[in-house]
C-alpha cells in the first residue's frame, strides 16, 4: 500500500537546527493527516494534525504545511533538540473516525 | 494524563495456538482500532471498532481475528490460530468522538509465534 509515501528513511540535524520531514501522498480522498513520533519499544504518539481545509498548522515547536495540489505535506520542528530523535510517520485517514493510513516512517538524528 | 495501556507486553506462543491482546482505550474514547507492525514494515490497520460493532476492516483481518469489548473498559483481539507471519507488535488505539481525527495509541504487545 503506497498511497502514503515519506522518500527519506533518515535525517540527521544539528541541535538547534530546523528538521524537515516530506510526507507525499495519492489518494485524493484524503482528508485528515497527522504526524506521530515513535521511540522504540513505544507506540506511536501523535505530534500535531491538519484538515484538508487549511495549509498550515502550528503547535510550539511542530509546524505542519500541507500543499493539496501537490499532495504533499511537511513537518517542521524548530529548534531541534536532541530528545526528538525518533522515528517520524506522517499517517493520512478519509474521514474522522476512519482507518489510519501510514508511511513508512523518518528516523531523525538530532546530534548535539 | 489519560493512556491507552496494553497487556501484556510481550507474547510468546506457539503456532496454531490461540491468543488474546488485552487493551484498555482512554476513559470517554469511544473509537477503537488495532493496527500492527510487521519488523521492518509500515504501521498497517486491522479494524476499527465503534458502537460495539465493527466499522472497517482490512484484508489482513480474516476469520482467524476477532475483536470484542466485554466490558465497558476492555478492548481485545484475538487470533484463533496463530500463525509465523502473524508476528509483529499489535497496537491498540483510540479516538475520542467523530470530527476529532486524532487517535492515541497504547505502547504495544509484541507477539512472537514459534
Amino acid at each position: 500500500d503506497q498511497q502514503v509515501k515519506q522518500n527519506s528513511p533518515s535525517l540527521s540535524v544539528q541541535e538547534g537546527r530546523i528538521s524537515i520531514l516530506n510526507c507525499d501522498y495519492t489518494n485524493s480522498m484524503f482528508d485528515y493527516f497527522l504526524w506521530y513520533k515513535k521511540y522504540p519499544a513505544e507506540g506511536p504518539t501523535f505530534l500535531i494534525s491538519i484538515s484538508s481545509i487549511k495549509d498550515k498548522n502550528e503547535d510550539g515547536r511542530f509546524t505542519v504545511f500541507l500543499n493539496k495540489s501537490a499532495k504533499h505535506l511537511s513537518l517542521h520542528i524548530v529548534p531541534s533538540q536532541p530528545g526528538d530523535s525518533a522515528v517520524y510517520f506522517c499517517a493520512a485517514s478519509k474521514a474522522a473516525g476512519n482507518k489510519l493510513t501510514f508511511g513508512g516512517g523518518t528516523r531523525v538524528l538530532v546530534k548535539p | 494524563e489519560p493512556e491507552v495501556t496494553q497487556t501484556p507486553s510481550h507474547q510468546v506462543t506457539q503456532m496454531g495456538q490461540e491468543v488474546i491482546l488485552r487493551c484498555v482505550p482512554i476513559s470517554n474514547h469511544l473509537y477503537f482500532y488495532w493496527y500492527r507492525q510487521i519488523l521492518g514494515q509500515k504501521v498497517e490497520f486491522l479494524v476499527s471498532f465503534y458502537n460495539n460493532e465493527i466499522s472497517e476492516k482490512s484484508e489482513i483481518f480474516d476469520d482467524q481475528f476477532s475483536v470484542e469489548r466485554p466490558d465497558g473498559s476492555n478492548f481485545t483481539l484475538k487470533i484463533r490460530s496463530t500463525k509465523l507471519e502473524d508476528s509483529a507488535m499489535y497496537f491498540c488505539a483510540s479516538s475520542e468522538l467523530a470530527g476529532v481525527n486524532e487517535q492515541f495509541f497504547g505502547p504495544g504487545t509484541r507477539l512472537t509465534v514459534l
